[in-house]
């Protein structure tokens, strides 16, 4: 696509639910990139893909977080059992290749859980 | 995951002012440094890509370098202007942590008229 494409915008959920949340990166983009992002603070690292390869997950909370991309292209970020303290914009973002080149960043997924 | 720090958290100056900030990263292992505009409510913009010791990057009134063996990048505004007024967010990515970007938390920059 034209953009890195997120979904839902906006997500209001209750404690204890699961989410996922879709990226949808630039056409042929390599890199793909979680990140969460809290009100007025630069991008938290989560995990990062190339292609299908999970390269790093070092940056995901705990393990009630996944990420996956099974066909390196449209990765999917889970929560399970959310609990209020990960109520976040989560951002995606993709680039060319590997992190030298530009990375362009989706407009996010506003999570709020009550 | 590493630590890059980002220096003032906040600036606040009047237009024409030229003004400056740091951001600092791991040195070892360097792979690449980036630099960001964000504005609230939208995502952050790409301004540069650095991955040279000694880099000098320019758009417009923005200029950039790079000291990778230091590890610290400097930003610079020519001439402030309002629509200059944004979180600028560097980044940077170390061949021992697996390429991943990692973020600063930001400098808020502030220009009034």
């Amino acid at each position: 696509g034209a953009g890195v494409s997120q979904s839902p915008r906006y997500k209001v959920t209750k404690r204890g639910q699961d989410v996922a949340l879709r990226c949808d990166p630039i056409s042929g983009h390599v890199s793909l990139y979680w990140y969460r992002q809290a009100l007025g603070q630069g991008p938290e690292f989560l995990t990062y893909f190339n292609y299908e390869a999970q390269q790093d997950k070092s940056g995901l909370p705990n393990d009630r977080f996944s990420a996956e991309r099974p066909e390196g292209s449209i990765s999917t970020l889970t929560i399970q059992r959310t609990e209020q303290r990960d109520s976040a914009m989560y951002r995606c973002a993709s680039s060319r290749t590997a992190s030298g080149n530009t990375i362009y960043f989706g407009e996010g997924s506003w999570l709020t859980v009550v | 995951i590493l630590n890059v720090e980002q220096s003032p958290q906040s600036l606040h100056v009047q237009e024409g002012d030229s003004t400056n900030f740091t951001c600092s990263f791991p040195s070892s292992n360097f792979y690449a440094l980036h630099w960001y505009r964000w504005e609230t409510a939208k995502s952050p913009e790409a301004l540069f890509v650095m991955t040279l010791n000694g880099d000098e990057k320019k758009k417009g009134r923005i200029s950039a370098t790079l000291n990778t063996k230091e590890g610290y990048s400097y930003l610079y505004i020519k001439g402030s202007q309002p629509e200059d007024s944004a979180t600028y967010l560097c980044a940077s990515a170390n061949s021992n942590s697996g390429y991943a970007l990692n973020f600063g938390k930001g400098t808020s920059l502030l220009v009034t008229p």
